[in-house]
This record gives C-alpha cells, structure tokens and sequence, in this order.
C-alpha cells in the first residue's frame, strides 16, 4: 500500500495562476480531508468529504473547491492563486469507524 | 464550536527526563480526543487517542495521554525522553456528533537535549 500521496511536492505560482493539488489514497477510505498548515497555527481544515460524490466545507474554504468522483481521488483546486495562500497543504484520509487519519506527505506551495 | 489550545509553542527538556505537552479542549458532548507527531518535512502521524474508558491512554513510542474532564485537558506525557522524540505534536478533538470535522491545535515544538 502506498497510502496516502500528494502531488506535486513544491509548486511555485504566480498571483492570479490556477492549480490542482492531488491527493489518492489506496486504503479504501470513505472520508479524506484537505488541510493548510501555516506557521504557528497548526492546521486549518479546508475541506473534508465523507465518500464519493459528498463533499462539505471546513473553517477555511474561501479561494479553494474540492470534487470527489471517486474513493481514491480527492483533488483540492485554487482558482485565483492568492499570496495568502502559500502554505503547505496536506491531505487526509481515515476508513469508517476508525478515527486515526493518514496524512499525506504534503505539498509547499508559494504564490508570488 | 471545537476548539483545541496548545499553550506552549516549545517544549525543552533533557534526556531522560519526563516530559509533558500541554493541550485543553472545547466541545459540546463527551469528546474525541487525539495526539499527532510530526517529523520534519513529513505527513502527521496518529500516535494516540482517547473516546472512553481509563483516564490514561498509551500510544505508539512509549507515550501516554491523560484525559482529565474537570479541567477539560489532554496533556500527552512520557515517563524518559529520548533525543529521537524532537518533533513537533499536535492535539486534536472532535465530538460525538461531529464525526466528521477533527479540529487541531497549534502545535507544540517538542525539543529533546542529550
């Protein structure tokens, strides 16, 4: 199992560029996660989605959407890249009825 | 809403001593209750977590939390520190009802010296 994977690893974009971060995981998980992780603030959860076709908003989805078409695929999309953006950007999944999520190993993105 | 408060930003301590990381809580309902750890450049990794049962949960590396619901706290603590435990933790809480949506702390940069 590979578990969870993101891609690219580093980005660099342009303010007002667009991008899909991936995101697949390989454990057959219902619910995945996108979180940004900034200095000091720990992580902010964007969006989150509980299976394929079902997807809802975490505390900080302004600029961001999600699609979910399939259990493996969860990718995360910045339509206006935003210098408040640059972060790094982890995914996240868990199975039903377990609480324990894997993480991605994350991309840094920078929006200059 | 939830909430999660890391109230120290770095930890040091000395091999071999025990150590504790501070978290405390708010949630509406009985909680779910997490520990994360973070190497550098790395994914977060589940190290424990509490939803009933015995006030003192065991984790993976020889960690342990203590849920205390008076002080509505989970201070992950571990009796001897090795050097290998530098990393950064997170706590994290969701509630009953929100199956969903988990919630994580700042962080707290832990910093073991030999």
């Amino acid at each position: 199992n590979a578990g969870v994977t993101q891609t690219p690893k580093f980005r660099i974009l342009k303010i007002g560029q667009s991008m899909t971060l991936q995101c697949t995981q390989d454990m057959n998980h219902n619910y995945m996660y996108w979180y940004r992780q900034d200095p000091g603030m720990g992580l902010k959860l964007i969006y989150y989605s509980v299976g394929a076709g079902i997807t809802d908003k975490g505390e900080v989805p302004n600029g961001y959407n999600v699609s979910r078409s399939t259990t493996e695929d969860f990718p995360l999309r910045l339509e206006l890249a935003a210098p408040s953006q640059t972060s790094v950007y982890f995914c996240a999944s868990r199975g039903q009825g377990s609480d324990e999520q894997y993480f991605g190993p994350g991309t840094r993105l920078t929006v200059t | 809403a939830q909430s999660v408060a890391q109230p120290e930003d770095q930890v040091n301590v000395a091999e071999g001593n025990p150590l504790t990381v501070k978290c405390t809580y708010s949630v509406s309902g009985n909680p779910y209750l997490f520990w994360y750890v973070q190497y550098p450049n790395r994914g977060l990794q589940f190290l424990l977590k509490y939803i009933t049962g015995d006030n003192l949960v065991k984790g993976s590396y020889g960690f342990e939390a203590e849920f205390n619901k008076s002080q509505t706290s989970f201070h992950l603590k571990k009796p001897s520190a090795l050097v290998s435990d530098s990393a950064l933790y997170f706590c994290a809480v969701r509630s009953y009802s929100s199956a969903s949506k988990i919630i994580f702390g700042s962080g707290t940069r832990l910093s073991i010296r030999p």
